[in-house]
């Protein structure tokens, strides 16, 4: 079975830096370029990142484009998001996701609510 | 970027009718290999996003078979053949056919 579990969400202050990652299980990690999509709470979905399967090629929304770093260890099966200079903008769920086919994503975890507050 | 624009963003309908949610795209999401990356997902109220189309038409695994997707170009639908009470929540079609991929604004289907 398909498994994406997020974690490191939290709350931080303005300007401050947090670092999410997505453990993925039950298929070839190395296989599929992976997404991160956000939701603002009660409004829409947004992509954020993404990254190819070798984490050659990367990917970023402009909202987050020098202050946001995608990365990934395929050793480790696991998916991660620096997030720097953050701000209240950037208060959402945080979703990890996995491309496939191409153009789509298949599964989702079930997100990591970030804060960003004083 | 591609906007994607849905309409109505409110649909409330009968149990057991049709439903029927628009997408429109700004630009022609015809990519170079010749597919058109048009996507739709379900949100359930409190639960993640789950894809129910992809490549316009391609139904999910495990999707109800009275989810249907339709279109070409910039114009696309999202058709459920008779709806039931599980169907009720947010509908978003998203484009992945350029970055950034880019996501309607969400149609709320609710039961009359």
């Amino acid at each position: 079975e398909v498994q994406l579990v997020e974690s490191g969400g939290g709350l931080v202050q303005p300007g401050g830096s947090l670092r999410l990652s997505c453990a993925g299980s039950g298929f070839t990690f190395s296989a599929y370029p992976m997404h991160w999509v956000r939701q603002a709470p009660g409004k829409g979905l947004e992509s954020v990142s993404a990254i190819s399967e070798t984490g050659g090629t990367t990917y970023y929304a402009s909202s987050v484009k020098g202050r946001f770093t995608v990365s990934r260890d395929n050793s480790k099966n696991t998916l991660y998001l620096q997030m720097g200079s953050l701000r209240a903008e950037d208060m959402a769920v945080y979703y990890c996701t996995r491309e496939n086919p191409p153009g789509g994503t298949d599964y989702w975890g079930q997100g990591t609510l970030v804060t960003v507050s004083s | 970027d591609v906007v994607m624009t849905q309409s109505p963003l409110s649909l409330p309908v009968t149990l057991g009718q049709p439903a029927s949610i628009s997408c429109r795209s700004s630009q022609i999401l015809i990519f170079s290999d010749g597919n058109t990356y048009l996507n739709w997902f379900q949100q359930r109220p409190g639960q993640s996003p789950r894809r129910l189309i992809y490549k316009v038409s391609d139904r999910d695994s495990g999707v109800p078979d009275r989810f249907s997707g339709s279109g070409s170009g910039t114009d696309f639908t999202l058709k459920i053949s008779r709806v039931e009470a599980e169907d009720v929540g947010l509908y978003y079609c998203m484009q992945g056919t350029q970055w950034p991929w880019t996501f309607g604004q969400g149609t709320k289907v609710e039961i009359k």
